[in-house]
């Protein structure tokens, strides 16, 4: 049962534009969301993240939106450069009965972002 | 730079010899986790601790597995009687008990095991 979902597995971008990660989880009680960035043979780097009472967290170039009701969030990246090149991956944690904050992970998305 | 570290960075080893890892967490971090990362998906959770208590322990976490924080501080995961499903990169990562809402960690370069 996958409870945080990256549909999309890789997505390429034009250096300078947008690029817009998605998640959809499916856990009512999730409460606190994260993305972080891997490189290969590295762990993944924190981001940004949202609690749940935010809609919106911004960062230099990096926002990340939080829609409760549809059980999605997403995160833009602007201008992209390409140095962004890396896996994204969607987190999400909340109060889990085991007093644990364990993060859910998404599978990732292969963000590529062409010079 | 005081992130994260875990030593050694890769493994490889025959099936049924142990293996041992060691995680070294942010100094003030009372909070480590270990997950496991295959090829093609996420981090997926394999235990947490509270300063030296083992709070909870994943279904993902065999017999063959075991963590241990004796002070606190770092942390080891022993793995026995290897097999080639344990191949994978074994993540470390710390926080610190700020708040119960937000609790962000951080990640370790991860131990990458080879099980031949």
């Amino acid at each position: 049962d996958q409870q945080v979902k990256q549909n999309s597995p890789s997505l390429s971008v034009q250096e300078g534009r947008i690029s817009i990660l998605n998640c959809d989880y499916t856990n009512s009680m999730f409460d606190y969301f994260l993305w972080y960035k891997k490189y290969p043979a590295e762990g993944p780097t924190f981001l940004i993240s949202i609690s749940s009472i935010k809609d919106k967290n911004e960062d230099g170039r990096f926002t990340v939106f939080l829609n409760k009701s549809a059980k999605h969030l997403s995160l833009h990246i602007v201008p992209s450069q390409p140095g962004d090149s890396a896996v994204y991956f969607c987190a999400a944690s909340g109060a889990f009965t085991s007093g644990t904050y364990k993060y859910i992970f998404g599978t990732g998305t292969r963000l590529k972002v062409l010079a | 730079d005081t992130g994260v570290s875990q030593n050694p960075r890769h493994k490889i080893t025959k099936r049924g010899q142990n293996v041992t890892f060691r995680c070294d967490p942010i100094s003030e971090h009372n909070r480590l986790y270990w997950y496991r990362q295959t090829l093609g998906q996420g981090p997926e959770f394999l235990t947490y601790f509270q300063n030296e208590a083992q709070l909870e322990k994943s279904r993902l976490l065999s017999d063959r597995f075991s963590a241990e924080r004796p002070k606190g501080s770092f942390s080891t995961l022993e793995i026995q009687r290897t097999e080639q499903g344990d191949s994978a990169m074994y993540l470390c990562a710390s926080s610190l008990d700020r708040s119960i809402i937000s609790d962000t960690q951080y990640f370790g370069p991860g131990t990458r095991l080879t099980v031949l």
